[in-house]
């Protein structure tokens, strides 16, 4: 069985400080690995995903994750937030026809 | 270019009573899924389509059932409402099985059953 473990359900910080929302996900095999973003009452959209090659991947809105196969780890990083970045965040494991969600973090930007 | 479109938006259901969630795609995506998403539990796959035809249950397919209609549209179904189907349900599409592209999502469907 595949999952993915967030460790943090709630991570609040400051605005213009560094974020590290944590992911793991346990798996035998190759898994594609997502970020995803949901604004208050919207749907999900694609942060950013690592499918092979470099083990950091940039996404938008200046996000950036790096894949650690050895620690099944796939942790997602921005150097300044905004405001605007206040969301629930969810990592995600994509292997065959299955997408398989974390349970979510939910990052509150403080003024 | 709607992307994923998801109807209703918002319902209120007695226990007991049935309804059907729509959910259309217009990317040409091949697989289709059905997600719930409660508080604390992230989203968890209800039933998935990996191509027009064939549906295949999720982490969480009691008390669902799903018609895929067309390549487009990816219906979910509940017989008889339970207060523990009261969610936001989330449809999705993907470009291929087996592939390595990200889902596209829909807006949700705030479903409360009373």
């Amino acid at each position: 069985a595949q999952s993915v473990t967030q460790l943090d359900s709630q991570v609040p910080v400051f605005e213009e400080a560094p974020v590290e929302l944590r992911c793991n996900y346990s798996s035998s095999v190759s898994v594609y690995l997502f970020w995803y973003v949901q604004y208050p009452n919207q749907g999900l959209q694609l942060l950013l995903k690592y499918l092979s090659g470099s083990t950091l991947v940039k996404g938008i809105n200046g996000f950036e994750a790096e894949f650690n196969k050895s620690q099944t780890s796939f942790h997602l990083r921005k150097p300044s937030v905004h405001i605007s970045d206040t969301a629930e965040y969810f990592c995600a494991v994509r292997r065959t026809d299955k997408v398989i969600f974390g349970p979510g973090t939910s990052l509150s930007v403080i003024p | 270019n709607a992307g994923v479109t998801q109807t209703p938006k918002f319902q209120v259901l007695k226990t007991g009573q049935s309804m059907t969630l729509q959910c259309a795609q217009d990317m040409n995506h091949n697989s289709m899924y059905w997600y719930r998403q409660d508080p604390g539990m992230g989203l968890r796959l209800i039933y998935y389509s990996a191509s027009e035809g064939t549906t295949d249950k999720g982490e969480v397919p009691n008390g669902y059932n799903v018609s895929r209609l067309n390549k487009r549209e990816f219906s979910l179904r509940l017989e008889s409402a339970a207060p523990s189907q009261t969610s936001v349900y989330f449809c999705a599409s993907s470009e291929s099985t087996g592939g390595i592209s990200e889902a596209f999502f829909g807006q949700g469907t705030r479903l409360t059953v009373v």
